[in-house]
């Protein structure tokens, strides 16, 4: 069974940064690109960010461009989302979810205030 | 960047037919946007239900079914259930960067 497990998130104040975790299992991690989605209190799904399967192409939101950095590591089967200079409107939960989007993780909630 | 728009809001009376749009402002939408459904129900992650435009998911219902329809993505809905009230998101590729609609949220009543 395929399963996604988000971590990582909490409360930082802005201008910090963050690192998200998200562990895959019952899949071929490594053969499938991955996505980071984020869902703010009340708001609708906005689409973060997306890494290819050998970490060849890497894509961004306009809203997290320069300050969001998607990465893997196939070896562990973990995705990683480093943010920094935090902003209040990226205040979220944070999904992580496979390439397809068949799979989702069920989120990690990252709020930032001072 | 660009925007996707969805109808905000949407009713169905429960057994009736409901036909949510997903629109792009780059023009239309075509398959090559690749264009997915998701379901969402409060405190419950989203739920593909269709992808690369009309393709179900072993899990969808087969009351829903998507579609291109005048230039937009389409999510038809035949026979309303009680437990299809939920918000609706599509999603478009933009070669690349991903765009999600602002859902939809149908009300079965």
């Amino acid at each position: 069974q395929e399963q996604l497990v988000e971590s990582g998130g909490g409360v930082v104040q802005p201008g910090r940064s963050l690192r998200l975790s998200c562990v895959a299992s019952g899949f071929t991690f490594r053969s499938y690109g991955m996505h980071w989605v984020r869902q703010a209190p009340g708001k609708g799904l906005e689409w973060v960010a997306l890494i290819s399967n050998d970490r060849s192409e890497k894509y961004y939101a306009d809203s997290v461009k320069g300050r969001f950095t998607i990465s893997r590591d196939n070896s562990k089967n973990t995705l990683y989302l480093q943010m920094d200079s935090l902003r209040a409107d990226d205040t979220a939960v944070y999904y992580c979810a496979k390439d397809g989007l068949d799979s989702w993780g069920q989120g990690t909630l990252v709020t930032v205030s001072s | 960047q660009a925007v996707v728009t969805q109808e905000p809001s949407l009713t169905v009376s429960p057994g009736g037919t409901v036909t949510l749009t997903c629109g792009s402002s780059t023009g239309a939408v075509t398959s090559g946007h690749y264009p997915y459904w998701f379901q969402q129900k409060p405190g419950q992650a989203p739920r593909t239900l269709i992808y690369d435009t009309n393709s179900r998911h072993s899990w969808t219902p087969a009351r829903f079914s998507g579609s291109l329809l005048g230039g937009k993505a389409a999510l038809t809905l035949s026979g309303a259930q009680p437990e299809d009230e939920a918000e609706y998101y599509c999603l478009l590729s933009y070669r690349g960067p991903w765009v999600f609609g602002g859902g939809t949220k149908l009300t079965v009543l």
